[in-house]
Parts: structure tokens; C-alpha cells; sequence
């Protein structure tokens, strides 16, 4: 029973490269999220998806590119990434649009 | 506009000192939920608590304790006899079902609990 789970859980990557965030979910949750976690700032949203091809902005959409072909899968790509998106990055998974949701252990990404 | 509020930033306590992390939220809708998760040093996020706008009974749960006032929009946590093991970062989040919101959740920045042997 693997859950959710992120990849990879380490990133080291220069300034203007491309970089894509993976995240899987076994349990067929409708819905998925992104958020970035940062000092002082909490967590906050990236994109969300409500379902397979349903894609949204949510609060930091700036720099980031989803997309989710499957309801399993909800890749994160920076296309070009700059040192303010180094930050540790949480995907999430819920049934409903009102249920818990259940984050992955998370990927911290460091820009240079 | 929703918003979470965690007023306080750090807390530091000694063991079995009971402690209370203040959250206060935002929303104009009347159907929400709000949560609490713990995040550990090991930095996964841990769901601890969901209520709904409708519910404002508080909970226990073993040494956990939620106080929902909606008369004061605040959903506060409390630790009793406190222990080294919940010290984490503690983070209150508000889901508001309103047009777009598509249970997206708003978090507070997060209350550091130190508890000192």
C-alpha cells in the first residue's frame, strides 16, 4: 500500500533549467494538489486538479506547469527555473473536494 | 478572500504543561472545513483534525482537544500534559466549498511547538 508518493526527494538543479516534480497515487483520489512550503509562509497552492484533464490555478501559479493524462499521476514542471522556487514541494491527494487530503513525504528543490 | 491566522509563531513549553495554538480564520461561506495538521521534524505532514462549519462540538482525542467557536471564527488546538514527542511545526487550514474553491486549502503559517524535557 504505497499511498502517495513524490519524486525525487532530493533536487539540485541550475537557474534556467527545466525541471519536472513527479507525484503517485495508488488510491484513485479524484482529486490533487501542489503546494509549496516556504518559511514564514506556510503552505501554499500551486495547481490543483479535480480530475483526469481538469487542471487549475491555485495562489503561485507563476514559473509552474501541470498536467494529469492520469488519475494516478500529477507531475509539477518548473520550465525554467529560478532560485525564488527553491522550496520544499508537497503534493497532496483527497477523494473528495472535502475530505482530507494526503500529502507525499515531499521534495525539497534547490535552485543555484 | 479566505486567510488563516496563527498568531503565534514559536511556542516553548515544558513537558506536561498543558498548551493552546491559536487559530483564527476568514471566510464568507458558510460551508467549510477546517483542519489541523502536524508536521514533525522528520517533515511529513500528519492530519490530526477535520470539522466541518456545521459542527461546532469540540473534540477530544486522547491528550488532543479542538475548541470551534464560529462566533469568533477561531478553531483552536489544545496539548494537554504536553510531550517532547509533539514538538512540530503545527499548521491550521480552512477549506471553503464557495464558487472555485474546489477544496483547496488555505494554511496558516504554522505554530513551532518546542516542549522541553
Amino acid at each position: 500500500d504505497a499511498g502517495i508518493t513524490q519524486s525525487p526527494r532530493y533536487k539540485i538543479t541550475e537557474t534556467g533549467r527545466q525541471v519536472t516534480l513527479m507525484c503517485h497515487q495508488t488510491w484513485s483520489h479524484s482529486y490533487m494538489f501542489w503546494y509549496r512550503q516556504d518559511l514564514g509562509h506556510g503552505l501554499r497552492l500551486i495547481y490543483y486538479s479535480a480530475a483526469a484533464d481538469i487542471t487549475d490555478k491555485g495562489e503561485v501559479p507563476d514559473g509552474y506547469v501541470v498536467s494529469r493524462s492520469k488519475t494516478e499521476n500529477f507531475p509539477l514542471t518548473l520550465e525554467s527555473a529560478t532560485r525564488s522556487q527553491t522550496s520544499v514541494y508537497f503534493c497532496a491527494s483527497s477523494e473528495t473536494d472535502r475530505g482530507k487530503q494526503y500529502f507525499g513525504p515531499g521534495t525539497r528543490l534547490t535552485v543555484t | 478572500a479566505q486567510k488563516v491566522t496563527q498568531a503565534q509563531t514559536e511556542i516553548s513549553v515544558v513537558e506536561k504543561e498543558d498548551v493552546t495554538l491559536d487559530c483564527v480564520y476568514e471566510t464568507r461561506d458558510t460551508t467549510y472545513y477546517l483542519f489541523w495538521y502536524k508536521q514533525p521534524p522528520s517533515g511529513e505532514l500528519v492530519f490530526l483534525i477535520r470539522r466541518n462549519s456545521f459542527d461546532e462540538q469540540n473534540e477530544i482525542s486522547g491528550r488532543y482537544s479542538w475548541n470551534f467557536q464560529k462566533s469568533t471564527s477561531s478553531f483552536n488546538f489544545t496539548i494537554t500534559a504536553s510531550q517532547v514527542v509533539d514538538s512540530a511545526v503545527y499548521f491550521c487550514a480552512l477549506s471553503a466549498l464557495g464558487s472555485g474553491n474546489t477544496g483547496k486549502l488555505i494554511f496558516g503559517q504554522g505554530t513551532t511547538l518546542q516542549v522541553k524535557p
